[in-house]
């Protein structure tokens, strides 16, 4: 089955810097990408998602983008504000109809 | 258009004993998947649903049980409460067409002791 690995577990960041997040996928046939912020004691919110016929993505200070050769994909956040303190986790859907999740990755923004 | 609704949103149960967490969604997706979420770690997936009469194991599905008698209801069982069933529990939806997102209820936080 699909294995997604995401890195890193924790990011500390200035308020105002931009912060990167990277998972890796294992199956090929994953064809669609959804990053999601949980706040603290709040449901999964989906923020972007990509399609694995577009390279990029962008929607105001957040960016994704995705490597299908290399089985990767990237969420890039600029201008970092303390409200992007959260638990980001990427996703991958293959054929099937499971989404298989990474482990998280908690954003801290100091102010 | 309330999207996904889970109740209870809170809720303490003795060892042994059963409940059954509600999921409801008003946006007539065809699948549904129920998600449990153990503090500070990541989602795992319990069952899940393509469509009414239809449920499939995920990677977690011992101790619990699934019905899909409508579109809209997913319920999920808990027949004999055990400790290590402590978690987040997450009810969430998506479109039958392909490639769409799942959208997520608000939870219900169980604690059984």
């Amino acid at each position: 089955g699909e294995n997604v690995e995401q890195h890193p577990s924790t990011l500390s960041v200035q308020e105002g810097d931009s912060a990167v997040i990277k998972c890796t996928y294992s199956d090929s046939a994953s064809n669609y990408f959804p990053w999601y912020k949980q706040e603290l004691g709040k449901r999964p919110q989906l923020i972007i998602d990509i399609r694995s016929n577009v390279g990029e993505k962008k929607d105001q200070r957040i960016a994704v983008t995705l490597n299908k050769t290399a089985k990767h994909f990237s969420l890039h956040i600029t201008e970092t504000q303390p409200e992007d303190s959260a638990v980001y986790f990427c996703a991958s859907y293959n054929a099937g109809n499971m989404l298989t999740f990474g482990g998280g990755t908690r954003l801290m923004v100091k102010p | 258009n309330a999207g996904v609704t889970q109740t209870p949103k809170f809720r303490i149960l003795k060892i042994g004993q059963s409940m059954t967490l509600q999921c409801a969604q008003d946006m007539n997706h065809n699948y549904m998947y129920w998600y449990r979420q153990d503090p500070g770690m990541g989602l795992k997936l319990i069952y899940y649903s393509v469509g009414a009469g239809i449920t499939d194991k995920g990677e977690v599905p011992n101790g619990y049980n699934v019905s899909r008698s409508t579109t809209e209801d997913f319920p999920l069982r808990l027949e004999l409460a055990a400790p290590s069933q402590t978690s987040v529990y997450f009810c969430a939806s998506r479109a039958g067409t392909s490639n769409q997102p799942q959208h997520f209820g608000d939870g219900t936080r169980l604690s059984i002791l």
